[in-house]
């Protein structure tokens, strides 16, 4: 089955620093890719939609340049979060689309000191 | 707007079926799906039904769509410790919007 990854698993880091998550299908070539990020108590949301060899595609209220996405491969998106603050801790889940079925990653749990 | 809202407890006894309720609000919505969110993983899709349907079996999981009332459910029958995980339903529009989960907790 297609299969997704995301590294890292878990990042903690200072405030003010930034943190790149990066988002890979394995085993297929995904044009799109999502963002999502999960809130404690509320569930997931959208971030944004990730397109090979274009702009990043946000959802309102996203902060495109505080949540830097780049799609340079059929296989890799990456998620920068510049500056970040305590606020951005938070699970960060991606999803590659694959026939327009999404299978997700693992997440990646970002803890802001 | 879009709101999909489920409610975000639910637990049952080893061998009875679970209920997971969802209620959403974009009558536009294509398909609607269930997925599954054990610790530390992502979601898992576990099945989906198409908004012109209003039942879909497959094993031991039943999807029932109420369109008029925008309700949907998944039945688990003979639910099974290894079941215990977060319950995500979620609408696609042009987007997949998810609910708030449901933590299913199954007891011996």
């Amino acid at each position: 089955g297609a299969v997704v990854s995301q590294h890292p698993s878990r990042v903690i880091c200072k405030s003010g620093t930034s943190v790149k998550i990066e988002c890979r299908s394995l085993d297929f070539q995904a044009t799109t890719m999502f963002w999502y990020r999960q809130f404690p108590k509320k569930s997931l949301m959208l971030m944004a939609t990730s397109n090979e060899g274009s702009k990043a595609t946000y959802e309102q209220g996203v902060e495109k340049d505080k949540f830097l996405i780049n799609h340079a491969s059929l296989t890799l998106s990456t998620l920068t979060v510049t500056s970040a603050h305590p606020e951005d801790s938070s699970f960060y889940i991606c999803s590659a689309d694959s026939y327009n079925e999404q299978f997700f990653g693992p997440g990646t749990r970002l803890t802001v000191l | 707007g879009e709101d999909v809202e489920q409610s975000l407890f639910l637990s049952v006894r080893e061998g009875d079926s679970s209920v997971i309720n969802c209620t959403y609000t974009d009558s536009s919505s294509t398909y609607l799906y269930w997925y599954k969110q054990e610790p530390g993983a992502g979601l898992q899709l576990l099945t989906y039904i198409f908004s012109n349907m209003d039942m879909k079996q497959d094993q031991r999981l039943t999807v029932l769509l109420n369109k008029k009332d925008k309700h949907l459910s998944l039945r688990i029958a003979d639910t099974q410790t290894g079941d215990s995980a977060i319950y995500f339903c979620a609408e696609d529009t042009d987007k997949l919007i998810f609910g708030t989960g449901t933590r299913l907790q199954v007891f011996p």
